[in-house]
């Protein structure tokens, strides 16, 4: 079945950027989603990008899309203490569901 | 815009008895879909229902089942509770399309 893969933890100091990477398998991938998970809390929707895009810029987040190989980033710049939290990819593809990866924390030191 | 709307948000019951949980989608949303969340296994998908069909599975048993009403308001029972089933159920609304998955906040079941 389809995968979604990323590394599980990412620490980085206050004021730095934060670069968050996943690959997936979908060939037939048509939406990329980067979640937010708070501790107790559901999944805060950040941003998402169409298969057909490289690149999209809101605000503090940046995700880059390399269809080619699989591979989706989301970078935050200025990282703040608050940006503390659980991050979730997902690919929505021919599956008709949102296929998770595992989650990175990010620990953000002040 | 009202966001998606999980109700309630703590749930304690015991094993044998059935639970049922309800979802407001986003106004204009016709995709409701429900997904586990549990340490072990992650996040992973229960079933999605459009224009009050269900549409998609996961791989649950029986026990899980769900429902959409004419307004797009879903709401997932289970039944015959284990201990297994405590986690976090999380909806999520979207066009149907894949477009806007937005999810709630999520109902915490814990079964005892």
């Amino acid at each position: 079945g389809e995968d979604v893969e990323q590394s599980l933890f990412l620490s980085v100091r206050e004021g730095d950027s934060s670069v968050i990477n996943c690959t997936y398998t979908d060939s037939s991938s048509t939406y990329l989603y980067w979640y937010k998970q708070e501790p107790g809390a559901g999944l805060q929707l950040l941003t998402y990008i169409f298969s057909n895009m490289d690149m999209k810029q809101d605000q503090r987040l940046t995700v880059l899309l390399n269809k080619k190989d699989k591979h989706l980033s989301l970078r935050i710049a200025d990282t703040q203490t608050g940006d503390s939290a659980i991050y979730f990819c997902a690919d929505f593809g021919n599956t008709g569901k949102l296929i998770f990866g595992q989650g990175t924390t990010l620990q953000v030191k002040p | 815009k009202a966001g998606v709307t999980q109700t309630p948000r703590y749930l304690i019951k015991t094993r044998g008895q059935q639970v049922t949980l309800s979802c407001s989608p986003i106004s204009g949303h016709r995709s409701v879909s429900w997904y586990q969340q549990t340490p072990g296994q992650g996040l992973q998908f229960l079933f999605e229902y459009f224009s009050e069909t269900q549409r998609n599975k996961g791989n649950f048993p029986g026990r899980f089942s769900g429902r959409q009403f004419s307004n797009s308001r879903s709401e997932m029972n289970v039944s015959t509770l284990e201990l297994g089933d405590s986690a976090l159920y999380l909806c999520a609304s979207s066009t149907g399309t894949g477009d806007g998955y937005t999810f709630g906040s999520g109902t915490r079941l814990t079964v005892v």
